[in-house]
């Protein structure tokens, strides 16, 4: 399993633009970048994955440094209901449906 | 499409006793996998079934324990429970693109 390293806390503003980012620079060749996010008191959602390009979804955008051992989260105009924890986790999945939980970003988003 | 539920929602046992908690994926999710979430742990993995067979295995006590029917229904047993049990259960389902996109809600066990 590949380690990560986030920031343990992250703080912005309302609808401004958030950028979370992630070290994992033991990830294998095979390993997706996925990002999960936990808001209070609900289990792990799931926000976005990819592998080489940057991918862009309703939620948010992953841009994914050319080597591959970095990563970040992009929420473009951020709001109260971001505020939570979280994730990076690169994995592919083979053989079994396992995620690797290290201890994330908390992110404040302030009114 | 209804979401992965679990039951119960909340449980209170006491020190010895053993639990058993319930996990129906989203329907056509073969793979349900099972997390503990502690304050001081985080999220951690327990084990997960494919098909009705356990695929992967973290690592915990034998005391905790799984299963899966063939509706791809599953459950996760601890025996003789001990105070560090508390936590909060999670489990997940995935389908055939195999990543993790469906959490339930969980299940939040507290031993006194």
């Amino acid at each position: 399993d590949a380690k990560t390293t986030q920031p343990n806390s992250m703080e912005s503003n309302e609808e401004e633009p958030v950028h979370l980012p992630c070290n994992h620079s033991t990830i294998s060749g095979t390993d997706y970048i996925h990002w999960y996010r936990q808001l209070p008191s609900q289990g792990p959602e799931y926000v976005i994955h990819g592998l080489t390009s940057n991918v862009n979804n309703r939620m948010a955008s992953l841009a994914i440094a050319e080597d591959r051992k970095s990563s970040t989260l992009i929420l473009h105009r951020a709001t109260l209901r971001d505020a939570a924890v979280y994730y990076c986790i690169p994995t592919n999945f083979q053989g079994a449906q396992k995620l690797v939980f290290g201890q994330g970003t908390r992110l404040t988003i302030n009114p | 499409k209804a979401g992965v539920t679990q039951t119960p929602r909340y449980l209170i046992k006491t020190r010895g006793q053993q639990v058993t908690l319930s996990c129906s994926p989203i329907s056509g999710h073969r793979s349900v996998s099972w997390y503990q979430q502690t304050p001081g742990q985080g999220l951690q993995f327990l084990f997960e079934y494919f098909s009705e067979t356990q695929r992967n295995k973290g690592n915990f006590p034998g005391r905790f324990s799984g299963r899966q029917f063939s509706n791809s229904r599953s459950e996760m047993n601890v025996s003789t429970l001990e105070l560090g049990d508390s936590a909060l259960y999670l489990c997940a389902s995935s389908g055939t693109s195999g990543i993790i996109k469906y959490f339930g809600p969980g299940t939040r066990l507290t031993v006194t």
